[in-house]
Parts: C-alpha cells; structure tokens; sequence
C-alpha cells in the first residue's frame, strides 16, 4: 500500500515561503491513475483543498490561494512539493498531501500522517 | 465554490446506537461526494466514496446514501472507535470543499 510522508520547517517567519515536501513510498508517483494533493487544516477547524499535481506537471489550485501557492513534482526522487509565499499567520495549520483517486470519483484515499507549520516571528 | 453544509455540528450517542450524519450541496454533484473519520491527531481516513461505495476494509455498518445535493452517512451499531469527526467532501468541481465537520461524542 503507497504511503505519503510530509516534511519540512514547523516554523516560517511572517511574509517568508512555507516549503513542504511529500514522500511517496512503497508505490510510484508515475501514474495515469491519480493526482496528487495538499489540504491543510487550521488547528480546531475544518479542511481546506490547497490543490493538486499531476505527474505531468498539470496543476489545479485553489483560487483562494493561487497568487500564492505552488505545487510541483520530482518524479525522480518520487515526491511533490507546496510552496505557499508571503505567509502569514492564516497559514498556520497542519498540512496534509493525499491521493486523489481521478479515475474513480476524485476521493482522497490515501493521507500522510500531517506535518504542524506555525507561522510565527 | 460548491457550498457544503453539514450537519449536525455535533452529535450525542452510545455505543450500539445508529447516527446519521447529513451533508448537501449548494449544486448537483452527481456521486461525487466522500466521506471521512478523522480522529484527534490523525488525518482523516476515506470511508465512503462516490455517495455510497464502501472503501477497502472500512467496517459494514458504515454505509452512504445520497445523490446531487443531499447525501447522508449511517453508522450503525456504534462501537467505541467510531467516535470521532465526520467530514464530507465533492470532488465534482474545484476547488475541491469540505463539510465543516460533525463531531460525534460518547453520551
């Protein structure tokens, strides 16, 4: 079963760019079948689509965060990455990358465990 | 952005109860509308896809309902590990939204 796992800085400084990486192990990102995704979520509070990648390099974003936000992929290291600039402390939040499953009806079936970022001078 | 409007917030009951939980949609979404647990620390975990489609290894007394706008999750026979938070999302347009969230306790 493929695993998803984050990493990167817990604490960004206002105004600076959050950089995250997500791990892809014991499967392949090269695939026809799935995108690949970040969602975060504020502490206590709900989910929020970042967006998503293909292994082509195809993005989708959301359009609340798409003058900031940056989703790429290193097929060869087997990993995607987020970059969000100009953070603030709106950005704090655990981030989570996730499958989505296009070829069936678009869920998220598989989650790495979450990384915390805090925003913070 | 296609609105989801979940509810209840939270929801009271004891273990071998039945709970459904409500999700609907400011548009149609056809089945593109999941469902998932998260429990506290943990990401969220894919119960039900496509409305109704029980995901791999996910208990049978969770089942989906629902089509377009209004969709529904029962649990039934709760067991003690299903207390958690219960999420809905589309994947009909983007950007991709959730449900706010219904939190289910222990009475």
């Amino acid at each position: 079963q493929v695993q998803l796992q984050e990493s990167g800085p817990g604490l960004v400084k206002p105004s600076q760019t959050l950089s995250l990486t997500c791990t892809v192990s014991s499967g392949s990102l090269i695939t026809d079948t799935y995108y690949w995704s970040w969602v975060r979520q504020p502490a206590g509070k709900g989910l929020e689509w970042i967006g998503r990648i293909y292994t082509s390099g195809s993005t989708n974003y959301n359009p609340s965060l798409k003058s900031r936000v940056t989703i790429s992929v290193d097929t060869s290291k087997n990993q995607f990455f987020l970059n969000l600039k100009s953070v603030s402390a709106a950005d704090t939040a655990v981030y989570y990358c996730a499958r989505e499953a296009f070829q069936r009806f678009g869920e998220l079936d598989v989650w790495g465990q979450g990384t915390t970022v805090t925003v913070s001078s | 952005d296609i609105q989801m409007n979940q509810s209840p917030s939270s929801l009271s009951a004891s273990v071998g109860d039945t709970v459904t939980i409500t999700c609907r949609a400011s548009l149609s979404l056809s089945s593109h509308l999941h469902w998932y647990q998260q429990k506290p620390g943990k990401a969220p975990k894919l119960l039900i896809y496509a409305a109704s489609s029980l995901e791999s290894g996910v208990p049978s007394r969770f089942s989906g309902s629902g089509y377009a706008t209004d969709f529904t999750l029962t649990i039934r026979s709760l067991q003690p590990e299903d207390f958690a938070t219960y999420f809905c999302q589309q994947s009909y347009s983007y950007p991709r939204t959730f449900g706010q969230g219904t939190k289910l306790e222990i009475k």
